[in-house]
């Protein structure tokens, strides 16, 4: 089955201690993406990747790291993380960057709560 | 999701035709879209509108492009409470094909 993949799906942690949020698809994308959602603030990107080792900032990079050494897997980082960090986090994928017709396939979610 | 503008809250009564609205101001997006996010879940694409088009029907779901005044709407037909979720217009903007959101429209609709 075709999908996006993320984990944790919940994870509360304290402030200040590092955390991996893992991503993963199976369907061969070459982008892939971040986004937080919060209240009243719809969907913030936060960082994407238009291939293997091509990563760039979206609208709210601060905090945050990732990388892209495969493929398939997008890691979101959180070195430190803040309770303003406190969100639903969202990985998306979708074929290319250059495809006029763009669909995205998100993943099912991962609630961050900090401590 | 500044580029794309949609109003918080819709509430409806089971049966009634929703309308939710969305403004864009990239006039030369390609494609346009609607994704459906159900409570508990990601986002799914609910259907697409090319742009040299002014109205896409899919069985109860209409969308209306009108490109002059950069305004797109979804329509769904005799609502039930499975269509309640969180409904997102979608552009793509700033040169390229990656899709802004925009916030989002809460749809609730009542028995």
């Amino acid at each position: 089955e075709a999908q996006v993949t993320q984990n944790p799906r919940y994870l509360i942690t304290v402030t200040g201690k590092k955390l991996t949020v893992t991503c993963s698809q199976n369907m061969n994308h070459e982008y892939m993406s971040w986004y937080r959602q919060d209240p009243g603030l719809g969907l913030r990107q936060i960082y994407y990747s238009m291939n293997v080792e091509v990563t760039d900032k979206g609208d709210v990079p601060e905090g945050y790291k990732v990388s892209r050494k495969e493929k398939r897997n997008f890691p979101l980082i959180l070195e430190s993380p803040s309770p303003n960090q406190t969100s639903l986090y969202f990985c998306a994928s979708s074929l290319d960057s250059g495809s006029s017709y763009n669909e995205q396939f998100f993943g099912p979610g991962t609630r961050l709560t900090v401590l | 999701g500044e580029d794309v503008e949609q109003s918080l809250f819709l509430s409806v009564r089971e049966g009634d035709s929703s309308v939710i609205n969305c403004t864009y101001t990239d006039s030369s997006s390609t494609y346009l879209y609607w994704y459906k996010q159900e409570p508990g879940a990601g986002l799914q694409l609910l259907t697409y509108i090319f742009s040299n088009m002014d109205m896409k029907q899919d069985q109860r779901l209409t969308v209306l492009l009108n490109k002059k005044d950069k305004h797109l709407s979804l329509r769904i037909a005799d609502t039930q409470t499975g269509d309640s979720a969180i409904y997102f217009c979608a552009e793509p903007s700033g040169g390229s094909y990656i899709p802004t959101f925009g916030r989002g429209t809460s749809l609730i609709v009542h028995p």
